[in-house]
């Protein structure tokens, strides 16, 4: 019941762009955005409801298309801070608990 | 401080030697959670509380058992452990459970290892 999360890793420049998916083959009620560093505990970044909505957290936007469930995360002008794995957790209908994904690992160089 | 706390941090212990691991939460939470993190292979689930004395089956129960008798804590219990439980451990909690699932806040992780 793991969503799916794709690329499985991106490696970009300090200032540049990247787009981070997260995808179910199951009806989603919603989507949550985590952030891990190394070595540390996975950390909040977002939740999108149904419903098509966006949301921002900094220059980290996201999306949530309930047609295709599937979630976009987009990183825009990119920070060394931005560095990390990023995780996605679905909640389907009927379905009481929070799933992760296996992650989309980011590294920002200067 | 609003936390989420784990004991112990790091663990060393020898198959088939039972342990617990503690995880306690400050903000009256309702859902707690504990996860294994593997290499490659993410956050994957092991148990689930929604409230006190209502726990559920995660993704990889096999060889784990918790309780939840208190709204506050929720242990993690090894029983017989073997190598493949080799791991890092955390637990989290959150406001709200199910279709209204919050913000999850994560204790800080232990790590496990059985020889």
């Amino acid at each position: 019941q793991q969503p799916v999360q794709s690329p499985q890793a991106v490696i970009l420049r300090e200032g540049e762009d990247a787009v981070i998916n997260c995808s179910s083959s199951k009806a989603l009620y919603s989507v949550h955005w985590y952030r891990q560093k190394h070595g540390e505990a996975p950390v909040f970044l977002m939740i999108l409801l149904k419903g098509g909505e966006q949301k921002g957290h900094d220059k980290i936007s996201a999306s949530f298309n309930e047609k295709k469930q599937q979630s976009s995360l987009y990183l825009t002008a990119s920070q060394l801070s931005y560095s990390g794995t990023y995780f996605c957790g679905t909640v389907y209908y009927g379905n009481n608990r929070l799933a992760f994904g296996k992650g989309n690992q980011v590294v920002v160089i200067p | 401080e609003a936390q989420v706390t784990q004991n112990p941090r790091y663990l060393i212990t020898v198959t088939g030697k039972k342990l617990t691991v503690t995880c306690s939460q400050n903000m009256n939470h309702e859902y707690m959670s504990w996860y294994r993190q593997d290499p490659g292979l993410g956050l994957r689930q092991i148990y689930y509380s929604m409230n006190v004395e209502v726990t559920d089956k995660g993704d990889v129960p096999e060889g784990y058992k918790v309780s939840r008798k208190e709204k506050r804590n929720f242990p993690l219990i090894l029983e017989s452990p073997s190598p493949n439980q080799t791991s890092l451990y955390f637990c989290a909690s959150s406001r709200e459970t199910g279709r209204r699932t919050d913000t999850q806040y994560f204790g800080p992780g232990t790590r496990l290892t059985v020889l």
